[in-house]
């Protein structure tokens, strides 16, 4: 069963703090992406990756660094974390090609206080 | 750009009602259209897709057709349960890598 795994379901942090979203995908797929979803606001897209070390600016990646060392993980870093990223945070991957799906987990809820 | 626009919400349907969720994008070329589900407190889960024009994408009683000539994906299911409360996603993929997502559209099916 194919899956994708984030570190956490819920955290909770400071303003200021840097924090670290990790995703980990059993797949073997080139592609991974963060989003965020707020309410009435859909989904977002932060960051991607289509392969190793290589990455791509989303539509909202003020605020945001990613980084992926390794095929199967894709991390999203707060470099000092503000309570407007207070927001439920996405993983998905895929393979290439615009047949194929984007599968996502379960999302980190994230609340900066 | 590639975009895609669905119905507003919130919809809420009385068990065994028939359900319709609007879905039009805009692409150039040959996109793939995608609907996505999400339960409450979980993440994006596929429901169907369909890759050409006019063909029908189909599970759990769900069903789409992919309409080129009106540019739409709109999402049917005939008798809809309480099970199915969620919100729902349109979305589409074009060439590159990267998907193009509706806001969303929350259903409430009530007994």
């Amino acid at each position: 069963d194919v899956k994708v795994t984030q570190s956490s379901r819920y955290l909770v942090k400071r303003t200021g703090e840097k924090v670290f979203l990790e995703c980990v995908q059993d797949m073997d797929h080139e592609n991974m992406f963060w989003y965020r979803q707020d309410p009435g606001l859909g989904l977002r897209l932060i960051y991607f990756s289509y392969d190793v070390k290589m990455k791509e600016k989303g539509d909202i990646p003020e605020g945001y660094s990613v980084s992926r060392e390794k095929k199967e993980r894709f991390s999203l870093i707060l470099e000092s974390a503000s309570t407007n990223q207070t927001s439920m945070y996405l993983c998905a991957s895929s393979l290439v090609g615009r047949y194929n799906e984007q599968f996502f987990g379960p999302g980190t809820r994230l609340t900066v206080l | 750009g590639d975009s895609v626009t669905q119905m507003e919400g919130p919809v809420t349907l009385s068990e065994e009602a028939f359900l319709t969720i609007n879905c039009t994008y805009t692409a150039t070329g040959y996109p793939s259209l995608f609907w996505y589900v999400q339960y409450p407190g979980e993440g994006l889960q596929l429901l169907l897709k369909a890759t050409k024009a006019d063909d029908k994408g189909s599970n759990k009683g769900f069903e789409a057709t992919y309409r080129k000539e009106t540019t739409s994906f709109h999402l049917e299911k005939g008798s809809v349960q309480v099970s199915d409360s969620a919100v729902y996603f349109c979305a589409l993929s074009n060439t590159g890598n990267q998907f193009y997502f509706g806001t969303g559209t929350s259903l409430t099916v009530i007994p």
